[in-house]
């Protein structure tokens, strides 16, 4: 069972507002993660953090911004909403310790429109 | 940012044959390469993983092999089953560090 979760699951919402879309972990890992997964499946990462006031952004130019202020919670923020920022958004979260490369565990999605 | 290519896009397999699936990486600093299934309307989950000091892993009916001279790592899976049915990612980090890279998935399915 999944201890990353992400709400809303479904969000329709008009170009121009500002949304957040929540992700929290109970799991105490110090990483976490930003996708967007286009239509084709394909996963961009878009933001990251490896600690408490540490944030990255990813390969994806994104208009959106994160902020880590709780290690529970990496919240994604939009904000002026656009339709092209329709898609569906993955959280993830990965296992701190010694080296690199612990596999991540991801929240459901939260699949946004925009209209 | 660096590339994880992935092939087929699409694989179709009939219950009980095998399924193969491979990726190329470009950067030679990554280290850890895990393997998602993804589900209709769920995130991806983990299916396995493995280290760049390790060739291959095996977890019951799936495989895992790496060859890290030539940047390529591929699943299998043996005895496939309808519920293997889902869109599978390869993964490599981005050098040394902890965030991933993705393939662009392939959707496999297992027919009756």
């Amino acid at each position: 069972e999944a201890d990353i979760y992400q709400t809303p699951r479904y969000l329709v919402i008009g170009t121009g507002k500002k949304i957040t879309l929540e992700c929290s972990q109970t799991m105490g890992h110090d990483k976490m993660y930003w996708y967007q997964q286009d239509p084709g499946m394909e996963l961009h990462l878009i933001h990251y953090s490896y600690g408490v006031n540490s944030t990255e952004k990813g390969d994806l130019s994104s208009e959106s911004t994160v902020s880590r202020i709780r290690t529970e919670h990496f919240p994604l923020t939009l904000e002026s909403a656009r339709p092209s920022h329709t898609s569906q958004y993955l959280c993830a979260s990965s296992e701190p310790g010694q080296g690199s490369g612990y596999g991540y565990t991801f929240g459901s999605g939260t699949r946004l429109t925009v209209v | 940012g660096e590339n994880v290519e992935q092939h087929p896009s699409t694989l179709s397999v009939q219950e009980g044959d095998s399924a193969v699936i491979k990726c190329t990486y470009s950067d030679s600093a990554s280290n850890y390469f895990p393997w998602y299934k993804q589900e209709l309307g769920k995130g991806p989950q983990l299916i396995i993983d493995i280290r760049s000091n390790v060739g291959e892993k095996k977890d019951q009916r799936i495989a895992v092999t790496l060859n890290k001279t030539a940047k390529h790592f591929s699943l299998h899976i043996t005895e496939t089953q309808p519920e293997d049915s889902a869109v599978y990612f390869c993964a490599a980090t981005k050098g040394s560090g902890y965030a991933l890279n993705f393939g662009k998935g392939t959707s496999l399915l297992v027919t009756p």
